[in-house]
């Protein structure tokens, strides 16, 4: 059965401390593992698209890495902005799976 | 590019009466749609896949007769949630395959409250 799981569930930072937040997955075949961030009462926005173990991928202050069992999102020196929550999700047949997420708070 | 807007973003409803949810694609087609359901601070929940001009396919333990989807275009989904009750109440989001970098968008979601 395709699973993802994130962790941790919540993380607390303050502004400028760099941290990592990570996804392990176990899927037939991945077609792609996707990173969204939700901000409350939206719906997810795009961050990242990985395909293959030891891609990277980075925007800002993120960057996305792939291994064959787990993705990482590495936060560079957050601001409050970054505060959201992550979500996961991987590729199974046509649609996304995704997990639970990490809820994200930045403080300055 | 690769908007997807989805209406309406809150509704409150009576029990027993039925609500629609629209998802349109903006600027492309989109041939597979998604609806997704989201309980409180947890994950989005996969209800069916909406194929255009076909039946949409259900994930097990969703309701077919509650939750009726028709895709009769390809910009076009919606979702209607039938004789609501207040455990239907939740946010659900629509979300569309476009075929580019990104892969999937998806709509801002409608907070559905039944009392």
């Amino acid at each position: 059965e395709d699973q993802v799981t994130q962790s941790p569930e919540a993380l607390r930072l303050q502004e400028g401390e760099s941290s990592s937040l990570n996804c392990s997955y176990t899927v037939s075949g991945l077609r792609g593992l996707f990173w969204y961030r939700q901000d409350p009462g939206k719906g997810p926005e795009f961050l990242f698209t990985l395909y293959s173990a030891g891609e990277e991928k980075e925007k800002e202050r993120l960057k996305a890495t792939l291994t064959k069992k787990e993705s990482f999102l590495h936060i560079t020196a957050p601001k409050p902005e970054d505060s959201a929550t992550y979500l996961c999700a991987v590729q199974a047949g046509t649609a996304l799976i995704f997990g639970k997420g990490t809820t994200l708070s930045v403080s300055s | 590019g690769a908007v997807v807007s989805q209406h309406p973003s809150r509704v409150i409803c009576k029990s027993g009466t039925s609500v629609k949810i629209e998802c349109r694609s903006l600027d492309f087609q989109a041939t597979t749609m998604f609806w997704y359901r989201q309980f409180p601070k947890k994950s989005l929940m996969l209800m069916a896949t909406s194929n255009e001009g076909s039946k949409a396919t259900y994930e097990q333990g969703v309701e077919k007769d509650k939750f009726l989807i028709n895709h009769a275009s390809l910009t076009l989904s919606t979702l209607t949630v039938t004789s609501a009750h207040p455990e239907d109440s939740s946010f659900y989001i629509c979300s569309a395959r476009t075929g580019m970098a990104y892969g999937y968008t998806f709509g801002s979601g409608t907070r559905l409250t039944v009392v």
